[in-house]
């Protein structure tokens, strides 16, 4: 069992928006604003899509975008596109003992 | 261009210790924070730990007891010993650069390490 709970599957069209979730608790996500989130593609490794909660590093769309209310983070895609469809892990940080912990991981499918 | 390349033993016997090594190219691993995480075939991500070029490391206590990783910058490498394995530790592999907190930007491409008789 995951320390962050995440749906196991989420489906949108093309052109739709989709919402990831990410839940924890005050000992992580709730805690501090160290999360992230990653696309795997099957068969290759992670690619961070956002950290800090809502930072989008440098080539990745902005229609990527995360938010945190509370203990839950959240990853939505805006204008889905084919290529969205993957594996999304969320990451937060857990303080200095645990340090990290992540979502079971949600698959996102582009009708 | 940052690469990172993982290397080790495919096949590991049950309560022996799997080895792995990361050769980092294009930066220096005199800098930064390095990590190891994985994963089991068809499961999520399991964070194992990073060490920082100083020596200080942080592990996942889950893993604690079994796990250390090191650095060996003359070959600019980190590394990841896991002793007393068994089935449960079968999984892909992966080494990266830490850029912030719990954010990664560069990658391995990932080993697999199969625990079997």
């Amino acid at each position: 069992q995951s320390a962050l709970t995440q749906p196991r599957s989420v489906s949108g069209s093309p052109g739709q928006s989709a919402t990831i979730s990410c839940a924890g608790t005050n000992s992580d996500v709730g805690a501090y604003n160290y999360v992230s989130w990653y696309q795997q593609h099957p068969g290759k490794a992670p690619k961070l899509m956002i950290y800090d909660v809502n930072k989008r590093p440098s080539g990745v769309p902005d229609r990527f975008s995360g938010s945190k209310s509370g203990n839950t983070a959240s990853l939505t895609i805006s204008g889905l596109q084919a290529e969205d469809e993957a594996d999304y892990y969320c990451c937060s940080y857990a303080g200095s003992y645990t340090y990290a912990v992540f979502g079971g991981g949600t698959k996102l499918t582009v009708l | 261009q940052v690469q990172l390349q993982e290397s080790g033993p495919g096949l590991v016997r049950p309560s022996e210790t799997l080895s792995l090594t990361c050769a980092v190219s294009g930066a220096s691993i005199s800098s930064y924070y390095w990590i190891w995480i994985r994963q089991p075939p068809g499961k999520g991500l399991e964070w194992i730990g990073y060490i920082y070029y100083s020596g200080s490391t942080n592990y996942n206590p889950s893993l604690k007891s079994r796990v250390t990783i090191s650095l060996d910058t003359s070959k600019n490498q980190l590394s990841l010993k896991l002793t007393s394995v068994t089935a449960a530790d079968t999984a892909v592999y992966y080494c990266a650069r830490l850029m912030t907190t719990v954010a990664t930007d560069y990658w391995g491409q990932g080993t697999l390490a199969t625990v079997s008789s």
